[in-house]
């Protein structure tokens, strides 16, 4: 299957700071999907994106399929943004499964 | 109010015992998914269903056992063939499968 890597795995921010996170890939993909998974452990979907670039109010994140990367930038950070920031990827158009990286921890400080 | 609920919040597992974990959605979609996590980890996919009596194995699908026989629902069992299956469990859903996925709020399980 396709492997993920994002980094970097933790990230400490002040209230206000930005950041980028990062997600590479190692393989073509067809869908790409960036998650923010709360500290009680809820999903919720930023981003559908295998290319191109998206924004939504704070956040915004770009595809570049060709060299097989994504970036999440948060701007202004908010302690709300606290938690675990995943990437995931599906390869062929016959296989819907999507892998998963391992996250990127992100801790917000008022 | 639509969206994907999970039941129950907790589950806890005897040794040899089979459990059932609920995951319904009213949001009309075709595709559910079921994927475990665990401490510190990414997501991992166990079964995916694109359409009613259809199903998929995953990634990890070995102990585990799904059935859907109606749209909304796609409910997850845990075998006792399942060595190791204190985890967070999550279910999903989308229009159609290679969408954007919608998760449910998760159910932790414990093995006693």
């Amino acid at each position: 299957g396709i492997q993920v890597e994002q980094s970097p795995p933790d990230l400490i921010l002040q209230e206000g700071a930005n950041s980028t996170l990062r997600c590479n890939f190692s393989d073509s993909v067809n869908n790409l999907q960036w998650f923010h998974q709360n500290p009680w452990g809820q999903l919720i979907n930023l981003f559908y994106i295998p290319s191109g670039t998206k924004q939504n109010g704070r956040l915004s994140a770009t595809t570049v399929a060709t060299e097989r990367y994504s970036l999440l930038y948060i701007s202004s950070s908010q302690t709300t943004d606290s938690g675990v920031y995943f990437c995931a990827v599906g390869g062929s158009s016959n296989d819907y499964k999507l892998s998963f990286g391992a996250g990127t921890t992100v801790t917000v400080r008022a | 109010d639509g969206g994907i609920t999970q039941s129950p919040k907790y589950l806890f597992r005897k040794e040899g015992q089979n459990v059932t974990l609920s995951c319904e959605q009213n949001l009309n979609h075709d595709a559910m998914y079921w994927y475990r996590q665990d401490p510190g980890q990414g997501l991992r996919l166990i079964y995916y269903s694109q359409i009613v009596n259809d199903f998929q194995k995953g990634d990890i699908a070995e102990g585990y056992s799904v059935s859907r026989e109606k749209k909304e629902s796609f409910p997850l069992t845990v075998t006792s063939a399942q060595k190791n299956p204190t985890a967070f469990y999550l279910c999903a859903s989308s229009t159609w499968v290679g969408e954007t996925q919608y998760f449910g709020p998760g159910t932790r399980l414990l093995v006693l």
